[in-house]
């Protein structure tokens, strides 16, 4: 059992480039999550997905877009990449609201110069 | 809106010693809580939870919290901690949306 897969593990991008990180979890979860991680800052949502063919804006969406492909997979875009972006990106699934914890995955570490 | 506190960055302690971090949450209603743990280069792995009933729960690892709704707390406890404990921890809270907002994070360190 996978849980939650992320790909890239590493990426760089030059500023203004664009790239798209993938996820995919295979424990039939309704919702799905992209937040970031910086130091000192924990983590921050960035958007989500309540169910299938719904997402919504988190609390730091600028700059990002997300599509909800499929039941499975969840997908972040940077369309122009700025070095604010440099951050550990984590994507996490759960089964319900409220009381089901996030399962993640492990990150993908993407740096702008 | 939901939100959380770690008042301590960073703690160390000494291997064998007691471990408690500080949680302190804000949510009107009850909220459901939540432990995680990061070891370096990793995700984030949940320790324990909280949704109702009695307010000490116990996790995995040896790792229990209680909760104590006139403080707004849910602080962390392990009575002896090992080096593998050494790891970065977040508190988080959950409320009656989809959104889990996690705090900041507090760094332990293990001596020997």
């Amino acid at each position: 059992n996978a849980g939650v897969t992320q790909t890239p593990k590493f990426q760089v991008l030059k500023t203004g480039q664009s790239m798209t990180l993938q996820c995919a979890q295979d424990m039939n979860h309704n919702s799905m999550y992209w937040y970031r991680q910086d130091p000192g800052m924990g983590l921050r949502l960035i958007y989500y997905s309540a169910s299938e063919g719904t997402t919504d804006k988190g609390e730091v969406p600028n700059g990002y877009n997300v599509s909800r492909l499929n039941k499975r997979e969840f997908s972040l875009r940077l369309e122009s990449a700025a070095p604010s972006q440099t951050s550990v990106y984590f994507c996490a699934s759960r089964a319900r609201v409220n009381d089901s914890p996030l399962h993640f995955g492990n990150g993908t570490r993407l740096t702008v110069t | 809106a939901q939100s959380v506190t770690q008042p301590d960055i960073h703690i160390t302690v000494s291997e064998g010693a007691s471990l408690e971090l500080r949680c302190n949450y804000s949510y009107g209603a009850t909220p459901y809580l939540f432990w995680y743990v990061q070891s370096p280069g990793q995700g984030l792995q949940l320790l324990l939870k909280y949704f109702s009933g009695d307010t000490l729960v116990q996790g995995i690892k040896g790792f229990e919290a209680e909760f104590k709704r006139s403080q707004s707390s849910f602080n962390l406890r392990k009575p002896s901690v090992h080096w593998s404990d050494a790891a970065e921890y977040f508190c988080a809270v959950s409320g009656n949306d989809y959104k889990l907002s996690f705090g900041a994070g507090t760094t332990v360190t293990v001596r020997a």
